[in-house]
């Protein structure tokens, strides 16, 4: 069975900051990875994802992760977060037909 | 999404009443999840359904079942709610079409129930 760890609940940084936001998963065979994100009062909406090729990924709104096969890591980056990226980030692991999330980590971007 | 749907948006009711809630997509997309949203534990997959024929248990079926009328609608009842039900429900569909085997996923704008 696939799992996945986020390692921060609850994140708080000023705007212009850096954000790396850890995943850790766990699955025995290939797998594809997602970051989603959710504003407040929001659905969920895609980020970026891995299927696979080239491990750095980027997505939507300057945000990219690195996925490290031999530390089963995807991690999310953001060199300068803005108070619009306030919102709980999610990380997926899907293996053959389901996708498991992670815990969601909060971020809160202060002006 | 505007393409995935969920009705009611919000609904509030008592222990032991028999409530629906509904979705319909306009994707075209094939598979079709049921989701329920809790406070620091992320999502979790109650039902899930590849077809109109084919209906699949998540990690948290208890207490619920699904039905899909067609490939564009998923339903999801709770036979006799509970407060522990309380939370916020999402419908997401995907595509099968493609070459990878379980494609990204995209969300109705949830449903929030609440059982006194």
């Amino acid at each position: 069975a696939q799992s996945v760890s986020q390692h921060n609940h609850h994140v708080i940084l000023s705007e212009a900051a850096s954000l790396e936001l850890g995943c850790n998963y766990s699955y025995g065979g290939t797998v594809n990875l997602f970051w989603y994100v959710q504003y407040p009062g929001q659905h969920l909406q895609l980020l970026l994802k891995y299927f696979s090729g080239d491990p750095l990924v980027k997505g939507i709104k300057g945000f990219e992760a690195e996925f490290i096969k031999s530390k089963f890591s995807f991690n999310l980056r953001k060199p300068s977060v803005q108070w619009s990226d306030t919102a709980e980030y999610f990380c997926a692991v899907s293996g053959y037909s389901t996708l498991t999330f992670g815990k969601g980590t909060m971020l809160l971007v202060s002006p | 999404d505007a393409d995935v749907t969920q009705t009611p948006r919000n609904r509030i009711t008592k222990t032991g009443k028999r409530i629906m809630l509904e979705c319909s997509q306009t994707k075209g997309h094939d598979r079709m999840y049921w989701y329920r949203q809790d406070p620091g534990l992320g999502l979790r997959l109650i039902y899930y359904s590849f077809d109109v024929k084919d209906i699949n248990k998540g990690e948290i079926s208890d207490g619920y079942s699904v039905s899909r009328q067609a490939q564009a609608k998923f339903s999801l009842s709770l036979e006799s709610a509970i407060p522990n039900q309380t939370a916020l429900y999402f419908c997401a569909t995907s595509d099968s079409s493609g070459q990878i085997a379980s494609p990204e996923q995209y969300f109705g704008p949830g449903t929030r129930l609440t059982v006194t």
